[in-house]
């Protein structure tokens, strides 16, 4: 089964909001609630932003967000700022045969 | 605090085997399954491996299934992965994570160990 797909890169300034799209199909990402999105900075391992398509961990600053409809789960980042500069991964369950399933990575430029 | 140290990465020819060590602390290991997830040099992630947290059922990614085995000690908190054959495409930075919830969340990950397969 292919990977997710997501745009290879995006940007935006400060103070904007930017959203990041996953595709996938329905055999995973429409048909389970188990999208989840990693921050990766350069170097350093992945980082869990969001769960569940739209859950947050602790931690997590609350300018995440996660929403999914259909085969499309979307990563929004609010008031964006220079730390949030990265690559964004998500990832999705897709049934007992595939498992689970990373989208290609979206280099994230704050301009 | 959440650790996870892997261990075990290395320079192998071909067709060569390597056993990868992750060693976890600060929270109950045996209560959580586990997944390897490598990325091979500037590319993305690829979800490797699963085990569930009594180590009695394990899952495995299309590319690796027959010649990794993924296996934990729950006395000695630590997660293993055990690569025989080893092919180029193998060569990777590995990580080893932490699951969360459903098992196919990962909420904790280490900084990986390097494994490359090259003659």
């Amino acid at each position: 089964q292919s990977a997710l797909t997501q745009p290879a890169s995006e940007s935006g300034s400060p103070g904007q909001s930017i959203t990041i799209s996953c595709t996938g199909t329905s055999s995973d990402v429409g048909r389970y609630n188990l999208v989840s999105w990693y921050q990766q900075r350069p170097g350093k391992a992945p980082k869990l932003m969001i769960y569940e398509d739209t859950h947050r961990p602790s931690g997590v600053s609350n300018r995440f967000s996660g929403s999914k409809s259909g085969n499309t789960a979307s990563l929004t980042i609010s008031g964006l700022q220079a730390e949030d500069e990265a690559d964004y991964y998500c990832s999705s369950f897709a049934g007992l045969s595939t498992f689970v399933l990373f989208g290609g990575g979206t280099k994230l430029t704050v301009l | 605090e959440v650790q996870l140290l892997e261990s075990g990465g290395a320079l192998v020819q071909p067709g060569g085997s390597l056993r990868l060590s992750c060693a976890a602390s600060g929270f109950a290991f045996r209560s959580w399954a586990m997944t390897w997830v490598r990325q091979s040099p500037g590319k993305g992630l690829e979800w490797v491996s699963n085990i569930i947290n009594t180590g009695e059922t394990t899952y495995y990614a299309d590319s690796v299934k027959g010649r990794f085995t993924i296996s934990r000690d729950n006395s000695k908190n630590t997660l293993y992965l055990q690569m025989h054959s080893l092919r180029a495409e193998d060569t990777a930075l590995y990580y080893c994570a932490k699951s969360h919830g459903s098992g196919w969340i990962y909420d904790y990950w280490g900084q990986g160990t390097l494994v490359t397969v090259s003659s």
